[in-house]
């Protein structure tokens, strides 16, 4: 079964300063990934995924980026926050010819 | 587009008291739907996938049944443990490789 690692696991920052939340799995190859983003009490927005290395798709436009250096890590960046990039980050993975997503623990990101 | 719609939004309930949660769903054409459960503060938890109306899954107290147009979440005789929130999500298959997810149901069980 698979394993989804992300850190860390919080962060605090100040406005303006850069992002960088990785996401590693273990245990499928060739997976789909996710980057989903949950403010407090609400559902799961998609923000990026990716079907194999360097491929990305992007759901929503901001001042986010995404990047998959390798088959099993996935990289959330910013050059610069905003206050309203606060929220939960969960990384997904599903694995190949699969039809569930599995979730990692997530990172909870405060943005001052 | 495809939409999930999730009631309520919140659910108090006794222990012991078994009740049900809805997701209601429009898609161009269901090629699965999910249940998940989330704790605070944590990622949701895989629980289900129903693929055909009139399919059904059990798994301890939890059923999950599916129709064309909804998928129930029956939780019989729950207990505090089962207190979490509770989201669903479809996948169409006009969707590519993506879930559409409803705003979720937050299910607290009282002792």
């Amino acid at each position: 079964s698979q394993t989804i690692h992300q850190w860390p696991a919080t962060l605090v920052q100040p406005v303006g300063s850069p992002l960088s939340l990785e996401c590693t799995v273990e245990g499928t190859s060739n997976p789909n990934l996710y980057w989903y983003r949950q403010a407090a009490g609400r559902g799961l927005q998609l923000l990026f995924y990716s079907v194999g290395i360097g491929q990305i798709s992007s759901e929503v436009p901001q001042n986010l980026s995404a990047s998959r250096p390798q088959d099993r890590q996935f990289i959330l960046s910013s050059k610069k926050l905003l206050l309203s990039d606060s929220g939960f980050y969960l990384c997904a993975c599903q694995g190949f010819l699969e039809e569930t997503q599995y979730f990692g623990p997530g990172t909870r990101l405060l943005v001052l | 587009e495809d939409q999930v719609t999730q009631s309520p939004e919140a659910l108090r309930l006794q222990e012991g008291e078994s009740s049900s949660l809805n997701c209601s769903y429009t898609v161009s054409g269901l090629r699965g739907l999910f249940w998940y459960r989330q704790d605070p503060g944590k990622g949701p938890e895989f629980l289900f996938t129903l693929y055909s109306a009139g399919e059904e899954k059990e798994k301890e107290r939890l059923k999950a049944t599916l129709t064309k147009k909804e998928s129930f979440l029956h939780i019989t005789a729950p207990k505090p443990e089962d207190s979490a929130t509770y989201l669903c999500a479809v996948h169409s298959v006009q969707g590519a490789q993506k879930l559409v997810f409803g705003q979720g149901t937050r299910l607290t069980i009282n002792p």
